[in-house]
């Protein structure tokens, strides 16, 4: 496709359960990201891949979160045991490579945690 | 800690006058800043960045002002239209950790016929 492709663009759930966000880049690029965007807030870094690999995930809140983009395009952001405070906009984002500054963000899951 | 911040969560101007949108930062390992759109419902979109090797890059009405010294940067939309409501991000990265964007909270730009 043209742009960044997320889904779903909206996912309720109860706390608890687990949830998958899924993520398709922009062809050809290689640097993927995941962003958190809570109300009143701008976009909390979460993490990057470069290829297949996870480069920094050093913005993963806990353990309850994990990423995976095994084959170097589709990444998925699982998040286990959802709380309420999980419920954010999750924004996806790519790029031609993991030096360039300027992403290509997605319109975002929002998840709702009751 | 708020590492970017936009103090004033909205803005309005009348169409045909200047916009100006102000973003401080504190961390001084940050070189390189970017500004993104975002209209309801969409993703943000790269809007205009510079580097902090400059103090001031242009895109057609967009211009952006870097004061290293006061740790400062500003927006300037000349002139403004309609079509430019929309919340608008202040983002820092710093060398080395490129891939990192911080962002600020926002503001909010209402550009009134």
């Amino acid at each position: 496709g043209a742009g960044v492709s997320q889904t779903p663009s909206n996912k309720v759930t109860e706390k608890g359960k687990y949830v998958e966000l899924r993520c398709d880049p922009i062809s050809g690029h290689t640097a993927l990201y995941w962003y958190r965007q809570s109300l009143g807030q701008g976009p909390e870094f979460l993490i990057y891949f470069q290829g297949t690999g996870a480069a920094d995930d050093s913005g993963l809140p806990n353990d309850r979160f994990f990423a995976v983009r095994p084959e170097g395009s589709v990444s998925t952001l699982k998040i286990q045991r959802t709380e309420r405070g999980d419920s954010a906009v999750y924004l996806c984002a790519s790029s031609f490579g993991g030096g360039s500054r300027e992403l290509f963000f997605g319109e975002g899951s929002r998840l709702t945690v009751l | 800690d708020q590492q970017v911040k936009q103090n004033s969560p909205s803005l309005s101007v009348q169409e045909g006058r200047i916009s100006i949108l102000n973003c401080d930062y504190t961390n001084s390992m940050f070189d390189y800043f970017l500004w993104y759109k975002k209209y309801p419902a969409e993703g943000p979109t790269f809007l205009i960045s510079i580097s902090s090797i400059k103090d001031k890059n242009e895109d057609g009405r967009f211009t952006v002002f870097l004061n290293k010294s006061a740790k400062h940067l500003s927006l300037h939309i000349v002139p403004s239209q309609p079509g430019d409501s929309a919340v608008y991000f202040c983002a820092a990265s710093a060398q080395g950790t490129a891939s990192k964007l911080t962002f600020g909270t926002g503001t909010r730009l209402q550009v009134t016929l």
